[in-house]
């Protein structure tokens, strides 16, 4: 999987409380991605960043923040989660942008909110 | 107009059939076109991609054909194995940017 790890791979969390994601990268690629997945629905863009500190939304971001202090290391938090928020989340990298560029994705986090 | 519909939700064929998945898209302003695959417990590789400037690209067992004109493109599996039981996404992206638009995925089913 391209050197992406995320963590934890599984959580279960309450209403309300704030769960953190990481997306840990070992190729040096300047572009970081987190997506989720829902049935029917495929894979939506929640946050992305081009650089450290150069954060953008998606198209799912509303209840989703991000951080990346280092090039390696790409934070998804929940402020607050809640139950439309269970989901499998994937990050993904890419060298550079532009079409034609590939996006490598790592395993996935699912994530259960009760 | 961002929308990217993806057909069939599923698809089961028999081991040395031909798979096709089709995508529709709108947004004439993409020029980009990957297909991923997914299998379970993983995320998404890219499979194959083409760019509008071209109609059809082979890469093995696996074929893009592209539409232009009615804006569509498909996938074609052919010699289906059970291996290649997964699911597929088409995307649809832009030059000059680093997002994608995802069709909802078809989860395909090649039977022994």
């Amino acid at each position: 999987d391209a050197g992406i790890t995320q963590s934890p791979r599984h959580k279960v969390t309450e209403t309300g409380t704030p769960v953190t994601l990481r997306c840990h990268q070992t190729e040096n690629h300047r572009y970081m991605y987190w997506y989720r997945q829902d049935p029917g629905h495929g894979l939506r863009l929640i946050h992305y960043s081009y650089g450290v500190k150069d954060t953008d939304k998606g198209e799912v971001s509303d209840g989703y923040s991000v951080s990346r202090s280092k090039t390696e290391d790409f934070l998804l938090t929940l402020e607050s989660a809640t139950s439309s928020q269970t989901s499998v989340y994937f990050c993904a990298i890419s060298e550079s942008s532009g079409a034609n560029t590939e996006a490598f994705f790592g395993q996935g986090t699912r994530l259960t909110v009760v | 107009q961002q929308q990217v519909k993806q057909s069939p939700q599923s698809l089961i064929v028999q081991k040395g059939g031909i798979s096709i998945i089709n995508c529709a898209y709108e947004n004439t302003a993409f020029d980009y076109f990957p297909w991923y695959q997914q299998f379970p417990g993983k995320g998404p590789a890219l499979l194959i991609a083409i760019r509008p400037d071209v109609s059809e690209k082979k890469e093995g067992r696996f074929t893009i054909s592209f539409n232009k004109s009615a804006k569509q493109f498909s996938l074609h599996i052919m010699d289906s194995q059970p291996g290649d039981s997964a699911t597929y996404f088409c995307a649809a992206g832009y030059s000059g940017t680093y997002k994608y638009i995802f069709g909802t995925g078809t989860r395909l089913k090649v039977l022994a």
